[in-house]
């Protein structure tokens, strides 16, 4: 299985920040690869999908970028509403794996 | 307004079976692959299961081969997830998933207790 290691596991930021987490697989992932916000008690929510294509509705100061093992998820300048944990999934090999998470806490 | 709806969760004993279903509504269920995703108490997300949109390809986590089944009835635009032998370590919420690759829509989660 294809390992992803994200970094860091907790992120302390304030309002108007800008964060990036990343995210490493095991073995070249050739660009698919997708970022999730989870909030507590809720289902995740995809973001970004093929590391850098914006999911309808999200809003565009989530970014994504990276190649072969290490890509990036970048918010610009982050809202109250970003305040949650974020999931990187690989979807080149099977099966899917995801990241541990990442807790984006004020 | 396009959703997943998870149901079907519960409390059991080890050893125990469960049937968990998800009925999709406002998209062409038949015309999309389906997953099971898993997500243990204060944990990661883990991948269960993937059935294809109309053929019989199924694929399992090592963890969950043997135990669980998945099926599907697009008549019904509805998937299910039968788990037998239960385990403790299979304690977590279930969310039903669509996809192949990304998870576009997810269900709102159907929490398992073993």
């Amino acid at each position: 299985d294809i390992q992803m290691t994200q970094s860091p596991s907790s992120l302390s930021a304030s309002v108007g920040d800008r964060v990036s987490i990343t995210c490493r697989a095991s073995q070249v992932i050739s660009n698919s690869l997708a970022w999730y916000q989870q909030k507590p008690g809720k289902a995740p929510k995809l973001l970004l999908y093929a590391t850098s294509r914006l999911e309808s509705g999200v809003p565009s100061r989530f970014s994504g970028g990276g190649s072969g093992t290490d890509y990036t998820l970048t918010i610009s300048s982050l809202q109250p509403e970003d305040f949650a944990t974020y999931y990187c999934q690989q979807y080149y090999g099977t099966p899917m794996t995801f990241g541990q998470g990442t807790k984006l806490e004020i | 307004e396009v959703q997943l709806v998870d149901s079907g969760g519960g409390l059991v004993q080890p050893g125990g079976s469960l049937r968990l279903s998800c009925v999709a509504s406002e998209f062409d269920f038949g015309s999309y692959p389906m997953n099971w995703v898993r997500q243990a108490p204060g944990k990661g997300l883990e991948w269960v299961s993937y059935i294809a949109s109309r053929t019989s390809t199924i694929y399992y986590a090592d963890p969950v081969k043997g135990r669980f089944t998945l099926s599907r009835d697009n008549s019904k635009n509805s998937l299910f997830l039968q788990m037998n032998s239960l385990r403790a370590e299979d304690t977590a919420i279930y969310y039903c998933a669509r996809g192949s690759g990304y998870l576009d829509i997810w269900g709102q989660g159907t929490p398992v207790t073993v």
